[in-house]
């Protein structure tokens, strides 16, 4: 079945560059997300790319995939104390009209030191 | 636009009992999904629904059922509360794009 891998801890310096990574087995993806959860709130889904891209760039963050590793990063640019959160990477092998199946990573912790 | 909402947002239910939690999607959105959050096992696919109808389903017990009305609001509904119940219950709307509730803590003593 489907298996979406990230590490799980992150610490940067504020000011720094931060890059979360993850690795996914299904070759079928299509879609591919990284979503950001903080504490006792829902997730927000801040960028996605299609299977389609090498690349996708969001004012601070760049999403770089590589399909032949099945290997998926987001990158933040001048990390803030703001950013400190849980970063979730997520997979979907389709669309059609509506999101039907979405695999989550365990999710990365990024912690943003001052 | 209002977001996705759910209520209620904090549930504590002992085992045996049965709950239902109710999710509210983006208007002129169709498809619902469910997530079960947990800190052992991450989010975990429940199920989705789309005009009322339940397309995908994830590896859960029969104890965790789903419906969607025609105004696309949805319920989740979990009997027989085992204490590995207690979790993040996580809703989303599906439209040009996933949107996520904050999601109801169940807490299952």
């Amino acid at each position: 079945g489907e298996d979406v891998e990230q590490s799980l801890f992150l610490s940067v310096r504020e000011g720094d560059s931060s890059v979360i990574n993850c690795t996914y087995t299904d070759s079928s993806s299509t879609y591919l997300y990284w979503y950001k959860q903080e504490p006792g709130a829902g997730l927000q889904l801040l960028t996605y790319i299609f299977s389609n891209m090498d690349m996708k760039q969001d004012q601070r963050l760049t999403v770089l995939l590589n399909k032949k590793d099945k290997h998926l990063s987001l990158r933040i640019a001048d990390t803030q104390t703001g950013d400190s959160a849980i970063y979730f990477c997520a997979e979907s092998p389709n669309y059609s009209g509506g999101y039907q199946k979405v695999t989550f990573g365990i999710g990365t912790k990024l912690q943003v030191i001052p | 636009k209002a977001g996705v909402t759910q209520t209620p947002r904090y549930l504590i239910k002992t085992r045996g009992q049965q709950v239902t939690l109710s999710c509210s999607p983006i208007s002129g959105h169709r498809s619902v999904s469910w997530y079960q959050q947990t800190p052992g096992q991450g989010l975990q696919f429940l199920f989705e629904y789309f005009s009322e109808t339940q397309r995908n389903k994830g590896n859960f017990p029969g104890r965790f059922s789903g419906r969607q009305f025609s105004n696309s609001r949805s319920e989740m509904n979990v009997s027989t509360l085992e204490l590995g119940d207690s979790a993040l219950y996580l809703c989303a709307s599906s439209g040009d794009t996933q949107y996520f509730g904050p999601g109801t803590r169940l807490t299952v003593l």
